[in-house]
C-alpha cells in the first residue's frame, strides 16, 4: 500500500538529548514537510522540501533539523536546543503542482523525560 | 501577515444535529482552501475549493467557499457520534510554500 510512514509512534527525550523522528514515503512525492501540532493550536511548520538536497525553514524551526539525501525519506532531528520539545509530530507529502493535496503521516508523539 | 481563522475553537452537539465550521482567512496569492478531518492521528482529506459558489459534498458533509469575503463553511447535517473530531481548515498559496492550517475547531457529538 502506498502511504506515509513514521517512526516512532512514541519517543521519549532525556534533557540535552538529540532524537530523530523518521518520515519514509512511497507516493513519489517531490515535496515532502513536517508539521507540530499542540493542544488547541493547529498544525504549525517546521520545515518543507520541495526537491532532493534542497530545504526550507518554516515557522518554527529554531531546534530542529532536517535533511534530504533520498526522495523517499526526510527525517527530523530534535536537537537539544528545543527547549519544549514535548508535541505531537505530524509528516506530511504531496506533488508539487496545482491542485495537489498534502497527504500524513500518523504523527510520532514526543515526550521529555 | 497571512491568517488562517477558524470558529469556533470547540462545538458540542446532540446526534442528529447539523453543524456549521467556518475559516476565514486572509493570505496573499489565494490558490485553494483545503478541509481535513482528524479523528486520532492522521488527518484525513475532505474538500478542496477553489471556486466562489461551488458546493463540494459528500455524504452529509458539504461546503462551500466565498472568495470575495475569504472564507470557507463545513457543513455536516445529521451528525453523528462518528463526526466527532477536529476539523483542520488550510489554505495553499502560489508561492509554493506549505499549507497554512487554522487552529482547527475540536467536535464532539453526544450520543
Amino acid at each position: 500500500d502506498g502511504g506515509i510512514t513514521q517512526s516512532p509512534k512514541y519517543l521519549f527525550r532525556k534533557e540535552g538529548q538529540n532524537v530523530t523522528l523518521s518520515c519514509e514515503q512511497n507516493l513519489n512525492h517531490d515535496a515532502m514537510y513536517w508539521y507540530r501540532q499542540d493542544p488547541g493550536q493547529g498544525l504549525r511548520l517546521i520545515y518543507y522540501s520541495q526537491i532532493v538536497n534542497d530545504f526550507q525553514k518554516g515557522d518554527i524551526a529554531e531546534g530542529y533539523s532536517v535533511s534530504r539525501e533520498k526522495k523517499e525519506s526526510f527525517p527530523l532531528t530534535v536537537t537539544s536546543a528545543q527547549k519544549n520539545p514535548t508535541a505531537f509530530y505530524l509528516c506530511a507529502s504531496r506533488m508539487t503542482g496545482i491542485g495537489e493535496k498534502l497527504f500524513f503521516g500518523s504523527g510520532t508523539q514526543l515526550s521529555v523525560l | 501577515e497571512d491568517k488562517v481563522v477558524q470558529s469556533p475553537l470547540s462545538l458540542v452537539v446532540h446526534e442528529g444535529d447539523t453543524v456549521t465550521l467556518n475559516c476565514s482567512y486572509e493570505v496573499t496569492n489565494f490558490r485553494s482552501l483545503l478541509w481535513y478531518k482528524q479523528e486520532k492521528k492522521a488527518p484525513t482529506f475532505l474538500f478542496m475549493l477553489t471556486s466562489s459558489g461551488i458546493e463540494k459534498k459528500s455524504g452529509r458533509l458539504s461546503s462551500i467557499l466565498d472568495k470575495k469575503e475569504l472564507f470557507s463553511i463545513l457543513n455536516i447535517t445529521a451528525t453523528q457520534t462518528g463526526d466527532s473530531a477536529v476539523y483542520l481548515c488550510a489554505v495553499d498559496q502560489n508561492s509554493g510554500y506549505a499549507l497554512n492550517f487554522g487552529k482547527g475547531t475540536s467536535l464532539l457529538v453526544t450520543p
